[in-house]
């Protein structure tokens, strides 16, 4: 089955502590992307990769880190998360000549 | 500036009845249109592409593209209350490395039984 996984799926941690929320596709998509979704605000991208090694900013970067090691992979650190950015996650990945991006369960993340 | 808008609604129509929803966009550089599904609690489903101006038609839904006024809009046909749901536009961007997608916030449709 063609799906994009995201674990955790739910998570609750403290200010400070590093966490990485790993996303997963197997499609063998060339792109990949990261969002955050808040209410009122829709969903902002982080960040996106077009393929391995080849990350870039979003419009909301700041205090997150990815990489892509390996095509199907992509996580999402958060080297010190702080309450500002308690969200729904969401992981998606495409062809890069569509954009037509599937979208991961999604992960919410509660920063205490 | 990539800014995409969508009344937020709520949208409320009668089952049976058509539903359209309206997106707008600032960056003419704008390439590619996508309408998304989202149910509460479930992540966002792409229903729709369009890429050139004019009508595209999938079943019971039409994404409509006018490039020189800068909107896309989404009819639902027939609607249903399984239609109900929040719905969202993305407009994706080419120019220079700013290849990403920006979504709007999304309008909310309701179809009554």
């Amino acid at each position: 089955e063609a799906q994009v996984t995201q674990n955790p799926r739910y998570l609750i941690t403290v200010t400070g502590k590093k966490l990485t929320v790993t996303c997963s596709q197997n499609m063998n998509h060339e792109y990949m992307s990261w969002y955050r979704q808040d209410p009122g605000l829709g969903l902002r991208q982080i960040y996106y990769s077009m393929n391995v090694e080849v990350t870039d900013k979003g419009d909301v970067p700041e205090g997150y880190k990815v990489s892509r090691k390996e095509k199907r992979n992509f996580p999402l650190i958060l080297e010190s998360p702080s309450p500002n950015q308690t969200s729904l996650y969401f992981c998606a990945s495409s062809w890069r000549q569509t954009y037509e991006q599937y979208f991961g369960p999604g992960t919410r993340l509660t920063v205490t | 500036q990539k800014e995409v808008e969508q009344n937020s609604g709520p949208l409320s129509v009668p089952e049976g009845a058509i539903a359209s929803l309206n997106c707008t966009y600032s960056d003419r550089g704008s390439q590619s249109f996508f309408w998304y599904r989202q149910y509460s609690g479930k992540s966002p489903e792409l229903i729709m592409s369009i890429y050139s101006n004019g009508d595209k038609e999938d079943g019971r839904f039409t994404a409509q593209l006018n490039k020189a006024s800068q909107y896309v809009s989404l009819l639902i046909r027939d609607s249903q209350p399984s239609d109900s749901a929040t719905y969202l536009c993305a407009v994706r961007v080419y120019g220079g490395s700013a290849r990403q997608l920006t979504f709007g916030s999304g309008t909310q449709l309701t179809v009554l039984p």
